[in-house]
């Protein structure tokens, strides 16, 4: 258990839907990181927030958007929902920004399936 | 577009084989080099972290060396047993604004059968 929680474990829905995935980042971890792993694709990076502030953005689409709160749990939502949106969504913590060399901790994974 | 490459793509050994994989990287603006190991239905598990050219890393019955000068590292599994199967993930951060970024490979997928 790496001390980071995802919610929720599955997720079924249709195309053109909006729907939010929380993350936890383990306790004293600033940054969190949000991967997505579709069919026969590596783990792709999204988006980094460190401490509320956007850090980076990799592949995201512009129908995908992200947040993270005072309390440091982050949020993804993802609408107007395609049939290829359906993969497996990862969310990562790690203790500082320079996250380079940091070790980031994954959580358990939300899989979407749209239909 | 940075490209992280991983051979074999899978692998299928007895147990008490010693086995390795490869991970290719960009050489140029390297910063860290991760390993993880992925078993189904869970979640990728850190393995080491590697930053210096000619560092060599051990976890138990797991080593890992890297070359930043040719981008390569190698995960060795000495004496391989059932419970190593799973996906092992290789990924490269790079220097610049967005180092926090790994930049993952497709994984070497080992199948250690008893």
């Amino acid at each position: 258990d790496s001390g980071v929680t995802q919610t929720p474990k599955h997720l079924i829905t249709a195309t053109g839907q909006r729907v939010t995935l929380r993350c936890s980042p383990r306790s004293g971890d600033l940054s969190v990181y949000w991967y997505q792993q579709s069919l026969d694709q590596g783990l792709q990076f999204l988006i980094q927030y460190y401490n509320g502030e956007e850090r980076a953005k990799g592949n995201i689409l512009e129908r995908f958007s992200a947040q993270q709160f005072p309390d440091l749990h982050s949020e993804l939502n993802l609408s107007s929902l395609e049939l290829g949106d359906s993969a497996l969504y990862f969310c990562a913590s790690s203790v500082v920004v320079a996250g380079g060399s940091d070790t980031q901790y994954f959580g358990p994974g939300t899989r979407l399936t749209v239909l | 577009i940075l490209n992280v490459e991983q051979s074999p793509q899978s692998l299928h050994v007895q147990e008490g084989d010693s086995t390795n994989f490869t991970c290719s990287f960009p050489s140029s603006n390297f910063y860290a080099l991760h390993w993880y190991r992925w078993e189904t239905a869970k979640s990728p598990e850190a393995l080491f972290v590697m930053t210096l050219n000619g560092d060599e890393k051990k976890k138990g019955r797991i080593s890992a060396t890297l070359n930043t000068k040719e981008g390569y590292s190698y995960l060795y599994i000495k004496g391989s047993q059932p419970e190593d199967s799973a996906t092992y993930l290789c990924a490269f951060s790079g220097y610049g604004g967005s180092q926090g970024n790994l930049i993952f490979g497709k994984g070497t997928k080992l199948s250690v059968k008893p």
